[in-house]
């Protein structure tokens, strides 16, 4: 498959725990934000969304949370799979622009 | 199947050899993106339509063009590729600009080398 970065930050978690991947953003306008997942040999893949009116937001096994005050956004999945093992990306969009920035990602790798 | 499909998989070029990458949606969406992915420097937006004839620079235009003659079709075209230009290219697109309850959905990626 096609390899998507090297020496991207790495987070290695044990089958069955939670797992926490971190991500920056810069632009304090920004008012929308996206998790994806990228596998090996395919495009990225949309996980979770939120909205800056919000702090967190849930969907199965994953949840968003989003500290404006400063600027972070973290991804939460629980019971970590295998199938869970990827890079994952966050992005922004800032308010009243069409472009969405994506972060450069983070590796994560599921110990069975 | 809803999807975004690109075309070719893989391409191996020769510098200033014109060559065009497709890429088509089924979903009837209005807003399509081209990005580039490169190891250290994530997802980078070349181009993207926000409809049919309307289009704009993202962040790395430069040596790149593309069209929305159609809906469903965002072909990028590179009128004399370089080798830095070497990358993964990814077709997206999502029902109207990026929101909640519209993300980008992506095609499954171009590997292309500029010799």
């Amino acid at each position: 498959g096609e390899s998507v970065g090297l020496h991207l930050p790495t987070l290695s978690v044990q089958e069955g725990d939670n797992s926490i991947i971190n991500c920056a953003y810069s632009n304090s306008a920004s008012d929308y934000f996206i998790w994806y997942k990228q596998e090996s040999g395919k495009g990225p893949q949309f996980i979770i969304d939120i909205r800056s009116n919000m702090d967190k937001r849930q969907g199965q096994r994953v949840t968003v949370l989003l500290n404006k005050t400063v600027k972070h956004l973290s991804l939460q999945i629980a019971a970590t799979q295998p199938g869970d093992s990827a890079v994952y990306f966050c992005a922004e969009r800032g308010r009243g622009y069409q472009k969405v920035t994506f972060g450069t990602g983070t590796k994560l790798q599921v110990i069975p | 199947e809803a999807q975004v499909t690109q075309n070719p998989r893989y391409l191996i070029t020769v510098t200033g050899k014109k060559l065009t990458v497709t890429c088509s949606q089924n979903m009837n969406h209005e807003y399509m993106s081209w990005y580039r992915q490169d190891p250290g420097l994530g997802l980078r937006q070349i181009y993207y339509s926000m409809n049919v004839e309307v289009t704009d620079k993202g962040d790395v235009p430069e040596g790149y063009k593309v069209s929305r003659k159609e809906k469903r079709n965002f072909p990028l075209i590179l009128e004399s590729p370089s080798p830095n230009q070497t990358s993964l290219y990814f077709c997206a697109s999502s029902l109207i600009v990026p929101v909640q309850n519209s993300p980008l959905h992506f095609g499954n990626g171009t590997r292309l080398t500029v010799t």
